[in-house]
């Protein structure tokens, strides 16, 4: 069971808004700001998208955008376009032994 | 240009030791921390190990403490990962990754090698 929560899955048609949450405890994405999300495409490497909640790497579409409320993250991403069909992931600072949690991912599929 | 670039992983038999690297270029690796994240076949995303730009500090993720140990050689620009005891839960797709800021731990990861595969069989 991951640490923290993910829809499995999403989906979208191009042009549309999705939005994917993450959702954890007071412990991690309630209680501090490093929340990150990654991007995923099949046999790659993961791509940073967000961090600190809501900033955005040099390089990556103001598309993509991030927000939390209370102990729940969300990756808000407008405009999909079919490049955008990907896994993301979640992760966030936890205060305990294990530093940093990621969610289990959210496959996108644009429709 | 930023990159890592991870080599060592192989097929080995459970309780063996492998010693995973990662090779950096493009930035001032000593300034940065660096995370060991892994994968496994058809599964998520799992954090491995953390070490400070220093070396001074090192913190592990609860499956692998006590069996991995992460090291780096700044003179060198290289990261390590000494896997031992290996189990067959811990047969993934190794990749380090660099941290966004310079000199502290903010836990995101900015530059991501293509990563190394570890297989546990028997």
């Amino acid at each position: 069971q991951s640490a923290l929560t993910q829809p499995a899955s999403v989906s979208g048609s191009p042009g549309q808004s999705i939005t994917i949450s993450c959702t954890g405890t007071s412990s991690d994405v309630g209680g501090y700001h490093y929340v990150s999300w990654y991007q995923q495409h099949p046999g790659k490497a993961p791509k940073l998208m967000i961090y600190d909640v809501t900033n955005r790497p040099s390089g990556v579409s103001n598309r993509f955008s991030g927000s939390k409320s209370a102990n729940t993250a969300s990756l808000t991403i407008s405009g999909l376009q079919a490049e955008d069909e990907a896994y993301y992931y979640c992760s966030s600072y936890r205060s305990s032994s294990t530093l940093v949690v990621f969610g289990g991912g959210t496959q996108l599929t644009v429709l | 240009q930023v990159q890592l670039e991870e080599s060592g992983g192989g097929v080995v038999q459970p309780g063996r030791s492998l010693r995973l690297s990662c090779a950096a270029s493009g930035f001032t690796f000593s300034n940065y921390a660096i995370y060991w994240v892994r994968q496994a076949p058809g599964k998520g995303l799992e954090w491995v190990a953390v070490i400070s730009y220093d070396g001074t500090n090192k913190y592990y993720g609860d499956s692998v403490k006590g069996r991995f140990t992460i090291s780096r050689d700044n003179s060198k620009n290289t990261l390590n990962l000494q896997v031992n005891s290996l189990r067959a839960e811990d047969t993934a797709v190794y990749h380090c990754a660099k941290e966004t800021q310079q000199w502290g731990l903010y836990y995101a990861m900015d530059v991501w090698g293509q990563g190394t595969t570890v297989t546990v069989s028997s």
